[in-house]
């Protein structure tokens, strides 16, 4: 069935770069999301990227999707303090109506 | 801007009363979904529901009931509240297919003593 998998936990100094890491097993899955959870928050969807595509960049995030070894990464530039949180992966099918989350990793930004 | 709103931020609620967790959009989306969060384990998904009066189970229904009377509605039920059941819900809300993402209220921590 599906799966999507990332790691735990992620620690970096502001100013660096943060690359957090997602792989996933269902090869037609066709909508790929990155979310942000704050803590005592909801999660808030940060960006997404079709399959179709092979990076997208916004801003400060970049997104890059390996269709071929189904690994997708965030890369967040110049990480700040403001983005320790957890962030989620998830995936999706051209017609699911469900999406499939992974775990969630903890980024923690030291100053 | 497009919400989802859950009536509370924090609950506490004593083991075996019956506790009502309520989620409202204003999106007209047909999807909603209840998860529950701990720690380490991510989010699991409880029940959701694509129309009215319309529901599944999701991977971790015991223990829980839904309803979904509105459109905008849905509700999530614990018949009789346990100290198990303590923890992070998260109501979230998409069209009907969800390659949109979803949309997800800011959560109700609930704690049962």
């Amino acid at each position: 069935g599906e799966d999507v998998e990332q790691s735990l936990f992620l620690s970096v100094r502001e100013g660096d770069s943060s690359v957090i890491n997602c792989t996933y097993t269902d090869s037609s899955s066709t909508y790929l999301y990155w979310y942000k959870q704050e803590p005592g928050a909801g999660l808030q969807l940060l960006t997404y990227i079709f399959s179709n595509m092979d990076m997208k960049q916004d801003q400060r995030l970049t997104v890059l999707l390996n269709k071929k070894d189904k690994h997708l990464s965030l890369r967040i530039a110049d990480t700040q303090t403001g983005d320790s949180a957890i962030y989620f992966c998830a995936e999706t099918m051209e017609y699911g109506n469900k999406l499939v989350f992974g775990a969630g990793t903890i980024l923690r930004v030291k100053s | 801007d497009v919400k989802v709103t859950q009536s509370s931020r924090y609950l506490v609620k004593r083991t075996g009363e019956k506790v009502f967790l309520e989620c409202v959009q204003d999106m007209d989306h047909e999807n909603m979904f209840w998860y529950r969060q701990d720690p380490g384990l991510g989010l699991r998904l409880i029940y959701f529901s694509y129309d009215v009066k319309m529901k599944e189970k999701g991977d971790i229904p015991e223990g829980y009931s839904v309803s979904r009377e509105k459109k905008e509605r849905f509700s999530l039920i614990l018949e009789s509240a346990s100290t198990n059941q303590t923890s992070m819900y998260l109501c979230a809300s998409s069209l009907e297919t969800a390659r949109y993402g979803y949309t997800f209220g800011s959560g109700t921590r609930l704690t049962v003593v």
